[in-house]
């Protein structure tokens, strides 16, 4: 079974440009996550897609990240413009569905790591 | 709100057992415990629910005290393979919120 795939793997931006990141889950899995890891610190999420619905983004700094899940399947998340705090690995995971009153074990691709100069 | 992990590091012989913990300042549906090794991806090793057992992964088991809001991760027997960073995730309604993670080294 194939896993969560994510790329690109590494890129390197100046402040105030954008970049996006994509993410393919495991198929069949409804739910997909994009988190946000800064160094030394536990994967924070940013949003989360119930097939293509937006399940959670309070996290989400919704004036300059944007993210979509065009046909519950793929997703694709934006920064811009971008700022030196936003330098971190961008983390993909993915899950079947959400159990009532937990989750279910979460599928992680291998990430993005950002640096903004 | 994050839960709160400790200790922060722990530096172990083969053999050796390590105990790390997990706190919610929250009522919690469920714990989740991941691993994370350098410059991968964190790698899930098992799920506490309310009301549920304890669980285990290999020689690594964990408890979910749900009075307390807490959880414990217990390595028994300490393999080389067990270095990494231990999150724990906290499920008090409908998101999961990780930790800032405990480091394990486990030395030959």
């Amino acid at each position: 079974e194939a896993g969560v795939a994510q790329s690109p793997r590494y890129k390197i931006i100046e402040k105030r440009q954008s970049v996006a990141f994509w993410c393919n889950p495991i198929s069949g899995h409804a739910t997909l996550y994009w988190y946000q890891q800064i160094l030394g610190q536990g994967p924070k999420l940013l949003i989360q897609f119930q097939n293509n619905g937006v399940v959670d983004d309070s996290q989400l700094p919704k004036d300059r990240f944007s993210a979509e899940r065009l046909k519950g399947v793929d997703s694709t998340l934006k920064i811009q413009p971008a700022k030196l705090e936003d330098s971190a690995v961008y983390l993909c995971a993915s899950s079947l569905d959400r159990l009532a009153g937990g989750y279910n074990e979460q599928f992680f691709g291998p990430g993005t790591r950002l640096t903004v100069l | 709100q994050q839960p709160v992990q400790s200790p922060q590091a722990v530096i172990l012989r083969e053999g050796e057992d390590a105990v790390i913990n997990c706190s919610s300042s929250k009522a919690l549906y469920s714990v989740h415990w991941y691993r994370q090794k350098h410059g991968e991806a964190p790698v899930f090793l098992m799920i506490l629910l309310k009301g549920g057992e304890q669980m285990r992964h290999e020689k690594i088991s964990a408890s979910f005290n749900e009075k307390k809001q807490q959880s414990s991760l217990y390595l028994t027997a300490s393999q080389l393979s067990y270095s990494g960073t231990y999150f724990c995730g906290t499920v008090p309604d409908y998101k999961l919120s990780f930790g800032a993670g405990t480091t394990v080294t486990v030395r030959a």
